[in-house]
């Protein structure tokens, strides 16, 4: 069936440090990718999302590119701010399905 | 930005009891689902409306819970003898149609005493 791999569990940086959560994805369909981040204290809240194979999705300095060839995912920033702490969630959309897909989460935590 | 609301944010019920949580999807939204979530991570599926209708539930949902979505505008989740690992994060979430993305309330906060 569909699933989706988060292999971190926790990242802890420094402020301005480079951003990369790990993605990867398993899926017979062509599916729709997606990014969500939860703060603390409420839902979780789109990021981006990408539908379209070797496209790019970029959302408030945060980007993913929908890799096809290495069914990934990878969230990246460039320069992470405190307030860029929560817990960030890959998904999938699933045509077999009908339903999002969610990775385990990645807790981000970004130090002053 | 999406408007899901969900009621109450906070509950607290003893072991044994009945609880009830409500979720108002985004209008024109045909899909509901809800996850429980526990101390801020995972997102465990529980059931899956489309069009009013159930089309998909885990076991535990079956056994133990009860959820219907009587209207397009009202869904409901309740656990019907409440459990101390009932005690999670509940969130409801609606999408436009299906192989959408989803949109997501703020959770009913479930405690069990």
């Amino acid at each position: 069936g569909d699933s989706v791999t988060q292999k971190q569990g926790q990242v802890t940086l420094s402020e301005d440090d480079f951003l990369f959560i790990n993605c990867t994805y398993s899926t017979t369909t062509y599916p729709t990718l997606l990014w969500y981040v939860q703060y603390l204290g409420q839902g979780p809240q789109l990021l981006l999302k990408v539908t379209t194979a070797n496209n790019k999705g970029i959302s408030r300095g945060f980007e993913a590119t929908y890799d096809k060839g290495t069914t990934s995912f990878h969230l990246q920033k460039a320069s992470v701010q405190e307030s860029d702490s929560a817990v960030y969630f890959c998904a999938l959309v699933s045509s077999n399905t009908n339903k999002v897909v969610f990775g385990t989460g990645t807790r981000l935590q970004v130090l002053p | 930005d999406a408007a899901v609301t969900q009621k109450p944010r906070y509950l607290i019920k003893m072991k044994g009891q009945e609880a009830e949580m409500k979720c108002i999807p985004e209008k024109g939204h045909t899909a509901v689902f809800w996850y429980q979530q526990k101390q801020s991570k995972e997102l465990k599926f529980l059931i899956y409306f489309q069009n009013q209708q159930p089309l998909d539930q885990i076991d535990m949902v079956k056994e133990r819970f009860s959820a219907v979505c009587p209207s397009s505008s009202l869904c409901s989740l309740g656990i019907r003898t409440c459990e101390a690992e009932d005690s999670a994060l509940y969130l409801c979430s609606s999408s436009q149609s299906q192989n959408t993305e989803v949109f997501f309330g703020k959770g009913t906060r479930l405690t069990v005493v």
